[in-house]
C-alpha cells in the first residue's frame, strides 16, 4: 500500500515569496491534516478536512496560509507571502477515520521550508 | 488548556536496557492517549494507542501504561537497541475538542 506522498521535500525561498505544497493521502482515507512542526516542537494542526469539506482550520494564519482539497482526494496547502517564522517542517496526515473517532494517522514524509 | 509535558533532555540508554520515557498532561483526562516515533528527516509513525479505561498495553518490546490519577503515561522499551534510538511523541485530545495537540518528543539515544 503506498503511503502518503508529499512534494517538495525541501524549498527554500525569501520573505514575501509565496510557495505551495501537495499532498496525496492513502487511497480511501477520508480525513486529511495539514500540520507544521517547528525544530524541537511537536506538530502543530493547521486544517483538517473530511473528504472535500474543512472540519477545522481555527490555528491556519488566514491571512497567508490556505488549503485546498479539490475532489476529496490530494491536497494543496499554500503560504503567501512567507514570513521568517514560516520556516518549518510541513507535514501531511491522512487517516481513515473522520468525525470524533480519531484513530491512527499515517503521515507522510513532510516538506521543509527555509525562509530566508 | 490542555499541556503537554515530554522530558526535552535527549534520554541516553545502553544497549539491553529497558527505556522509559514519561508523557504527563496537566488538566482533564483524555479518552486516550497515543505514541509515535519520529526519526530524523521523517513524518511521526505510529506505535500504540491506549484508551483511558486500559491500565497497560503492550506491542511487541513496547510497553505503555496510562495512570488517570498521576495524569500521565509512560511509554517503556524493553530490551533497547540502537534502531530504536530516535524521538518519541505522545499525542492526545484537546479538551472537548478530538483534535490531537502533541508533545514536543523526547530525543532516546541507544548506545551499543
Amino acid at each position: 500500500e503506498a503511503g502518503v506522498a508529499q512534494s517538495p521535500r525541501y524549498k527554500i525561498i525569501e520573505k514575501r515569496q509565496s510557495v505551495a505544497f501537495w499532498c496525496n493521502p492513502i487511497s480511501g482515507h477520508a480525513t486529511l491534516y495539514w500540520y507544521q512542526q517547528i525544530l524541537g516542537q511537536g506538530p502543530k494542526l493547521l486544517i483538517q478536512f473530511q473528504n472535500n469539506g474543512v472540519v477545522d482550520d481555527s490555528q491556519l494564519p488566514k491571512d497567508r496560509f490556505s488549503a485546498e482539497r479539490l475532489k476529496g482526494v490530494d491536497s494543496t496547502l499554500k503560504i503567501q507571502p512567507a514570513k521568517l517564522e514560516d520556516s518549518a517542517v510541513y507535514l501531511c496526515a491522512s487517516s481513515p477515520r473522520g468525525g470524533t473517532t480519531v484513530g491512527e494517522l499515517f503521515f507522510g514524509e513532510g516538506s521543509r521550508l527555509t525562509v530566508l | 488548556s490542555q499541556k503537554i509535558e515530554q522530558n526535552s533532555e535527549a534520554l541516553n540508554i545502553q544497549e539491553g536496557k529497558t527505556a522509559t520515557l514519561t508523557c504527563n498532561y496537566t488538566n482533564y483526562s483524555p479518552a486516550y492517549l497515543q505514541w509515535y516515533r519520529q526519526d530524523p528527516g521523517r513524518g511521526p509513525v505510529f506505535l500504540l494507542l491506549i484508551r483511558e479505561n486500559e491500565k497497560e498495553k503492550r506491542k511487541e518490546r513496547l510497553k505503555v501504561t496510562f495512570d488517570t490519577t498521576l495524569k500521565q503515561s509512560l511509554f517503556h522499551i524493553t530490551a533497547s537497541q540502537p534502531a530504536d534510538s530516535a524521538t518519541y511523541l505522545c499525542a492526545l485530545p484537546m479538551d472537548s475538542n478530538y483534535q490531537l495537540i502533541w508533545g514536543a518528543g523526547t530525543k532516546l539515544i541507544i548506545k551499543p
